[in-house]
């Protein structure tokens, strides 16, 4: 089963707006990431959160992190046309490494209408 | 910046043929993967690799082999494509110590 599991699969707003996405995990992790995907391209890494941290910023990107619940969440904010794409968090699979060897979710498809 | 590349962006072959993905890094990581993408089920790994030579099976090896003879170079061979292996074909590499992953733009293959 997936380790992570995005909510929701497909979100729409307008330019401007802010967007949230949601993460749920199973097992212990190490570090959470996101990942951002244009159609048909590969994906491309946005953040990395460790688990003894509970909130990062990255420009127009905030991510939350609560072991507690297993969960985290991704906020953009201000968001423009070019956010356009598919978000995904991924964990470390046995919480154990730290390699890279990862597990993804399946991701939301996010779209920004000007 | 880190640059992934994969040979093919796209490729259409028969049943039967024998299929090999490449992919070249140039930041010498260590560790480098391949994921297969399909609509509905997400990025699954297929096999990675810790250093030359060595490789690990991830969560659907079955009808791939791997190949990494160089450090930067890490290949997905089909020995035999079927229709089902019909897929986005990612590749992807990590220095190990954060475990970020850097990925490659992607091989489509489609198998008639």
């Amino acid at each position: 089963s997936q380790q992570g599991e995005e909510d929701p699969q497909a979100l729409s707003i307008q330019e401007g707006e802010n967007a949230t996405m949601n993460c749920s995990y199973k097992t212990s992790i190490n570090n959470l990431q996101w990942y951002r995907q244009n159609s048909g391209r590969g994906l491309v890494h946005l953040i990395l959160i460790r688990s003894n941290e509970r909130e990062k910023h990255s420009g127009r990107l905030r991510v939350t992190l609560d072991t507690s619940k297993k969960s985290s969440s991704l906020l953009i904010t201000a968001s423009r046309a070019a956010d356009t794409a598919s978000y995904f968090c991924a964990t470390d699979k046995r919480g154990g490494g730290s390699q890279g060897n990862l597990i993804f979710g399946k991701g939301t498809k996010l779209s920004v209408k000007p | 910046d880190v640059k992934v590349t994969q040979s093919s962006r796209y490729l259409v072959k028969r049943t039967g043929e024998k299929v090999f993905l490449e992919c070249v890094q140039d930041m010498d990581h260590e560790n480098m993967f391949w994921y297969r993408q399909d609509p509905g089920l997400g990025l699954r790994l297929i096999y990675f690799s810790y250093d030359v030579k060595m490789k690990e099976k991830g969560d659907i090896p079955e009808g791939y082999s791997v190949s990494r003879e160089k450090k930067e170079r890490f290949s997905l061979i089909l020995e035999s494509a079927s229709t089902n292996q019909t897929s986005m074909y990612l590749c992807a590499s990590s220095p190990g110590v954060t475990g970020e992953l850097f990925f490659g733009e992607g091989s489509r293959l489609t198998v008639l």
